[in-house]
């Protein structure tokens, strides 16, 4: 079955520019997360989507990173402009419990890099 | 802050050979504990989990043990294979909606 999709896989951005990365989660699965791995490091959590109400915010790591799920099934995370420190993997994680945590199935990432 | 941390960063071993990877965690209200395997350009994959209820848990080649006295969990990989070459990060997760991961620990597998 059709696992978490990402898009873009790979995207470059120039300093200061606004970049929008999509995920699909696994039909049908209540709960969606974001995380950025940086290299050589474990993924962290940003932000966490039950439905469309997003519950946890506390991992953005500032005013420019805003993620949306409006319908409660596709989520896209913006970055405002862009700066350097935010060239990472960003992954995404769907799974059908509410609350959160416990198994989350993780999308491929998209990797951003920033120059 | 609490966290989620790894004995050794990488390790190698021969083709058949038992692997153990080891990591140490902090926050005794953790409940609930993944395996994730990580390869090259993909996300982090599923292996076992575990709760804090118990302090062994076994799959397909795969057993996680946890130790609650010293706040320890391992991941043991039997006769492991050159498709087992990847990067195992433990998660740990407590009352949030987030999986707190470690740093994770390199397993290259030599014929």
């Amino acid at each position: 079955g059709a696992g978490v999709s990402q898009s873009p896989r790979y995207k470059v951005a120039k300093r200061g520019q606004d970049v929008a990365l999509r995920c699909d989660p696994i039909s049908g699965h209540v709960s969606l997360f974001w995380y950025q791995q940086a290299l050589g490091q474990g993924p962290e959590f940003l932000t966490y989507f039950q439905n469309e109400a997003q519950l946890d915010k506390s991992g953005l790591p500032s005013d420019r990173f805003f993620a949306e799920r409006p319908e409660g099934s596709v989520s896209t995370l913006k970055i405002q402009r862009t700066q350097q420190e935010d060239s990472a993997v960003y992954l995404c994680a769907s799974s059908p419990h509410a609350g959160g945590g416990e198994t989350q199935y993780f999308g491929p990432g998209t990797r951003l890099l920033v120059l | 802050g609490e966290s989620v941390g790894l004995h050794l960063p990488t390790l190698s071993v021969q083709e058949g050979d038992n692997s153990i990877i080891n990591c140490a965690y902090s926050n005794s209200a953790s409940d609930y504990f993944i395996w994730y395997k990580q390869e090259s350009g993909k996300g982090p994959q599923f292996i076992i989990d575990i709760r804090s209820n118990m302090d062994k848990r076994q799959g397909q080649r795969v057993t996680v043990l946890l130790n609650k006295t010293v706040k320890h969990l391992s991941l043991q990989i039997a006769a492991t294979q050159p498709g087992d070459s990847a990067v195992y990060f433990c998660a740990e997760k407590n009352s949030g909606y987030a999986l707190n991961f470690g740093k994770g620990t390199s397993l290259l597998v030599t014929p």
